[in-house]
């Protein structure tokens, strides 16, 4: 199976701040890298697909980078509704795997 | 506009079976493979298999957790999928999405808003 590490578990941040999370695989899986949202209570909300498309419908202040075993998820001036969980997940291979998440939260 | 609700969540026991089932609209069913994930109380989200469309031959995989007790299944002229879970343990206990899956990329572009099943005696 391929592990999906993110960093940092959690993250203290303002509105207005530049924020960005990593997602490494313990392998290669190209660009088969996703980023999605989690509101509390909520269903995952897709924001980026293929490590660097945004899904359509998501602000362009949200955006991905990488390949091979090192992404990115930037978010480059955050918002007041921004303050939620983030998980990357590769789809190069099944079983589908997820990082463990970030929970970003307001300063 | 494309919407999943899944149904069929609720408490059972142990070694007991449940089915869930996710009703489609807003977009050609049968064209798309169909995804269900589970997150556990306070956890991470955990794939638990995909079924793919027709054309790609609707083949399924399951994680290894699952495999064995779960299975996934569609109707396309109904736009249904289904989770039948069997042999049900507490650590299954999670709420239950089913999604969209685009292709050959395999990420998930829709959510459903989940249904919560709880394994207990």
């Amino acid at each position: 199976d391929i592990q999906m590490t993110q960093s940092p578990s959690s993250l203290s941040a303002s509105v207005g701040d530049r924020v960005t999370i990593t997602c490494r695989a313990s392998q290669t899986i190209s660009s088969y890298l996703n980023w999605y949202q989690q509101k509390s209570g909520k269903a995952p909300k897709l924001l980026i697909y293929a490590a660097s498309s945004l899904q359509s419908g998501v602000p362009s202040r949200f955006s991905g980078s990488g390949s091979g075993t090192d992404f990115t998820l930037t978010i480059s001036s955050l918002q007041p509704e921004d303050f939620a969980s983030y998980y990357c997940q590769q789809s190069y291979s099944t079983p589908i795997t997820f990082g463990q998440g970030t929970r970003l939260e307001i300063k | 506009e494309v919407q999943l609700v899944e149904s069929g969540g609720g408490l059972v026991q142990p070694g007991r079976s449940l089915r869930l089932s996710c009703t489609a609209s807003g977009f050609t069913f049968g064209d798309y493979p169909m995804s269900w994930f589970r997150q556990a109380p306070g956890k991470g989200l955990e794939w638990v298999g995909f079924i793919r469309s027709k054309a790609y031959g609707g083949t399924i995989e399951y994680a290894a957790s699952v495999k064995g007790r779960f299975t996934i299944s569609r109707d396309d002229s109904k736009s249904l999928a289904y989770l039948q879970m069997n042999s049900l343990k507490t650590e299954d206990t999670a709420v239950y999405y089913c999604t969209r899956t685009v292709g050959d990329e395999n990420y998930f572009d829709y959510w459903g808003p989940g249904t919560l099943v709880t394994v207990s005696s």
